[in-house]
């Protein structure tokens, strides 16, 4: 059974930073890439960043690049995104998401086949 | 930037009645076009892939039909169960999400 177990999130003082993790069971971790889509409050889904099955590969939203980092640790089976800058408009639910996929783009994007339970961001002074 | 909009907001039937969501493309994405759905508190959930191939799991009430900036999600013999908010995504581009149609029986 896929399993996505998320950790991490909380509340962040604007400007300043977060890391959420993202633990995986039920599959060949390594063989997949991966993603972040969020949800603020009341709203509907976002794609936030993508990174390939050997970690080789990341892709960004416009709205998170150059702040957010994705990355992962194949040996731990854990994806991980380091949020840096940090402002209001990054208060959301932060979902990890496996795709079907080793890599993220081909030509075209990719779908989301399981989800994390999501953890919280607030962003808050 | 591929928009895609959805209709109707809300959509309120009885159970047992046939319910018809429909999202729209600002463009072509040819059948790159994904369904999930979400109940409150909990992460989406993927039903439909590339326009009309049902996920693993998912009763085949559900169906998904269109090609090219048009699709239907219909849902067969509606169970209290199926409420919820219904998003599509498109993956020709960069996935973007429609605004979502929620499910009321």
């Amino acid at each position: 059974e896929v399993q996505l177990l998320q950790s991490g999130g909380g509340l962040a003082q604007p400007g300043g930073s977060l890391r959420l993790s993202c633990a995986a069971s039920g599959f060949s971790f390594s063989s997949y890439a991966m993603s972040w889509v969020r949800q603020a409050p009341g709203k509907g889904l976002e794609w936030v960043s993508s990174i390939s099955g050997s970690g080789g590969g990341t892709d960004y939203a416009d709205s998170v690049k150059g702040r957010f980092t994705i990355f992962r640790d194949n040996s731990k089976n854990t994806l991980y995104v380091q949020m840096n800058n940090l402002g209001a408009e990054d208060t959301a639910i932060y979902y990890c998401a496996k795709t079907p996929f080793f890599d993220f783009w081909s030509g075209q994007s990719s779908y989301f086949d399981y989800w994390g339970q999501g953890a919280q961001v607030t962003v808050s002074s | 930037e591929i928009v895609l909009t959805q209709s109707p907001a809300t959509l309120s039937l009885s159970p047992g009645e046939r319910a018809t969501l429909s999202c729209r493309a600002s463009q072509s994405v040819s059948s790159l076009l994904v369904w999930y759905q979400q109940k409150p508190g909990q992460p989406p959930r993927l039903l439909i892939y590339d326009a009309s191939n049902r996920a693993t799991g998912i009763p085949d009430r559900f169906s998904g039909s269109g090609s090219g900036t048009d699709f239907t999600l219909t849902i067969s013999g509606l169970e209290p169960e199926d409420c919820g908010v219904y998003y599509c995504q498109q993956r020709s581009d960069w996935p973007t999400f429609g605004g979502g149609t929620k499910l009321e029986i």
